[in-house]
């Protein structure tokens, strides 16, 4: 159980085109997803969180209208990169919440992006 | 600016060995820990969660946390190489939110 399905796997993209990945929860409902950003050799880095029917909250310096998510169901949110440049070539991972549990988060697999 | 501290590492702990993980934070109304591994170029797994005072075991992995001190450890026994992986401290943030606050992690190798 705890299943949390993320796609694609891997997109390569040419600047300013924009991208989207998204996250599903297969076999529980997740009130929150998360978005984590991870450079090489670094620690995660929370971006936003995601509540069903709501909007996003972000972390500090991190752009929303660049970042777009889109949290549609209990199983399924969005993450839309706009106009992609090389900086945001990164490993973008998404993570879903159990409700009613300890809070622990489930990870997806990630999507890893370049932009050329 | 609630942290959790980790030893980034490497540690490194012969196969068959007891490797020991340490963490600590700073947020002391935390009330829920966890333990993430991590392989190079792969998303976090869970490991396990703890939420009282003392240990909490899981086949070959002890969590073991004191509020008190605000210190959480992992303790894996019987290490294999299959273990060499980098393991992530999480700690729920306080105040009514469900975000976790991560540690650097730590890079574990278990040589043969």
């Amino acid at each position: 159980g705890a299943v949390v399905s993320q796609h694609p796997s891997r997109v390569i993209c040419k600047s300013g085109t924009s991208v989207k990945i998204e996250c599903r929860s297969l076999d529980f409902q997740a009130t929150t997803m998360f978005w984590y950003r991870q450079f090489p050799k670094q620690s995660l880095m929370l971006m936003a969180t995601s509540n069903e029917g709501s909007k996003a909250t972000y972390e500090q310096g991190v752009e929303k209208d660049k970042f777009l998510i889109n949290h549609a169901s209990l199983t399924l949110s969005t993450l839309t990169v706009t106009s992609a440049h090389p900086e945001d070539s990164s490993f973008y991972i998404c993570s879903a919440s159990i409700s009613g549990g300890y809070n622990e988060q489930f990870f997806g697999p990630g999507t890893r992006l370049t932009v050329l | 600016q609630k942290e959790v501290e980790q030893n980034s590492g490497p540690l490194s702990v012969p196969e068959g060995a007891i490797a020991s993980l340490n963490c600590t934070y700073s947020d002391r109304g935390s009330q829920s820990f966890f333990w993430y591994r991590q392989y190079s170029g792969k998303s976090p797994e869970l490991i396990m969660f703890i939420y009282s005072n003392g240990d909490k075991e899981d086949g070959r992995f002890t969590a073991q946390l004191n509020k008190a001190s605000q210190y959480v450890s992992l303790l894996i026994r019987d290490s294999q190489p299959s273990d060499s992986a980098t393991y992530l401290c999480a700690v729920k943030e306080s105040g009514g939110y469900n975000k976790l606050i991560f540690g650097a992690g730590t890079r574990l190798a278990v040589h043969p």
